[in-house]
């Protein structure tokens, strides 16, 4: 059973800095892709960025309103994904999901299309004076 | 930026059947995956590739997308499927996309 652990959310200023964690079990961790997913309070999800395995590249992508900010990481060995988020601004208060992807298909040209599978509880993140 | 419009709330009987939309342009190119989030809880994937249900999702749970609309149809809706449904895709430019979301009440 796939199970997806975020840690480290809490009250920090703005401008500060706080880095979540995500404890992976349950599946091959160094063979996914993950994403980080948001929710502020009574609001919808909204996409925070994603990182490849390594054999795809291991590159990130991210959401325009975190780029530049915000760092996606992964441990393979601690089967650990990171979300380090600096500069943070109050409308970053929001629950922090970490979510497992899976490929779900692969075109002719052998392009792979992946999809958010598994998410975890979620970690809260509030960002106050 | 590429953008998924839903209706917010959407209302259906008990045993009977719920459409709810998801609105983009040339949506019927991509591929969409819908979610569903009960009070308190994490989403969980419901439909995936348009029309696939993972493991454990109930047949009731249907997808189609053409055109410009994706549509989730709930057949028989009982009362656990009351929930926030969110609709979403990929696009090269905006990543992954969700829609606004829909709130669906049983009656």
């Amino acid at each position: 059973e796939v199970q997806l652990v975020e840690s480290g959310g809490g009250l920090v200023k703005p401008g500060g800095s706080l880095r979540l964690s995500c404890a992976a079990s349950g599946f091959t961790f160094s063979n996914a892709w993950m994403s980080w997913v948001r929710q502020a309070p009574g609001k919808g999800l909204e996409w925070v960025g994603r990182i490849k395995r390594k054999i795809d590249g291991g590159t990130t992508d991210y959401a325009a309103p975190v780029k530049g900010r915000f760092t996606i990481s992964r441990h393979d060995f601690k089967n650990t994904l990171y979300l380090q988020m600096n500069s943070l601004k109050t409308e970053d208060t929001a629950v922090y999901y970490c979510t497992e992807m899976r490929p779900y298909y692969y075109d002719s040209s052998g392009y792979s299309y992946w999809a958010i599978w598994s998410w975890g509880q979620g970690a809260l993140v509030t960002v106050s004076s | 930026s590429y953008e998924l419009t839903q209706p917010p709330s959407v209302s259906v009987s008990p045993g009977q059947t719920a459409s709810i939309t998801c609105s983009g342009d040339k949506l019927g190119n991509k591929y969409a995956c819908w979610f569903q989030q009960k009070p308190g809880q994490s989403p969980v994937l419901v439909i995936y590739q348009d029309t696939k249900r993972p493991s454990g999702i109930p047949e009731r749970f249907s997808g189609s997308n053409s055109g410009n609309t994706a549509t989730l149809t709930i057949s028989g809706t009982q009362a656990m499927d009351e929930a926030d449904y969110y609709c979403q895709a990929w696009d090269s430019s905006t990543f992954y996309v969700f829609g606004t979301g829909t709130k669906v009440t049983v009656l």
